[in-house]
């Protein structure tokens, strides 16, 4: 079974800082990997995604993630935080076989301090 | 370039009522989804489609129904609106690979 761990539930930076969001899954072959992020009242919106090739993906608003496999991890990184980045980001694996379900992680709080 | 419509955005149902949530794609994806999102529960799955009349049970689908009558079409049904169904609603839909989500619906039952 496909399973996403998020182990942190808040984090909180300073803005012009780095960050750097943690993901570990689980999955029994290749993952397809996604990071997506929820402004308050907003839905989610698909930041990044890594299906197979270059371990290290760009997303939009300047956020990138690297997939490792040995560790089997797949964590965000921004090098310097907005503050219009607060928001909740949520890691996603998947699919599995069937109807292209993906198992989503409980999310992680970004607070942005000035 | 719509993506994914819900309707409505807000909607304060009394226990026992019922009342159908509408969700609308314009990309052609196959795959469409229901999910309710709760405080320090995430995400969790309540329905979802494989294709234009094809519903199947997520991981808590009890008190509600579903239908996809067209393919751009996925109806979320609450016969008997509880209070445990208060939450935020948020339909998707995917071509496979990464979903695309709509803006979701916020639900009081009172």
């Amino acid at each position: 079974a496909q399973s996403v761990t998020q182990p942190d539930i808040h984090i909180t930076v300073s803005e012009g800082a780095s960050l750097e969001l943690r993901c570990n899954y689980s999955y029994g072959a290749t993952p397809y990997l996604f990071w997506y992020v929820q402004s308050p009242g907003q839905g989610l919106q698909l930041l990044l995604k890594y299906f197979s090739g270059d371990t290290l993906v760009q997303g939009i608003k300047g956020f990138e993630a690297e997939f490792k496999r040995s560790q089997s991890s797949f964590n965000l990184r921004k090098p310097s935080v907005h503050w219009s980045d607060a928001a909740e980001y949520f890691c996603a694996v998947g699919p599995n076989t069937n109807a292209g379900k993906s198992t989503f992680g409980d999310g992680t709080t970004l607070t942005v301090k000035p | 370039n719509a993506g994914v419509t819900q309707t409505p955005k807000f909607r304060v149902l009394k226990t026992g009522q019922s009342m159908t949530l509408l969700c609308a794609q314009d990309m052609n994806h196959e795959y469409m989804y229901w999910y309710r999102q709760d405080p320090g529960m995430g995400l969790r799955l309540i329905h979802y489609s494989v294709g234009e009349g094809t519903t199947a049970k997520g991981e808590v689908p009890d008190g509600y129904n579903v239908s996809r009558l067209k393919k751009q079409n996925f109806l979320l049904g609450l016969e008997s609106a509880a209070p445990s169904q208060t939450s935020v609603y948020f339909c998707a839909s995917s071509a496979r690979y990464g979903y695309t989500f709509g803006s979701g619906t916020r639900l009081t039952v009172v």
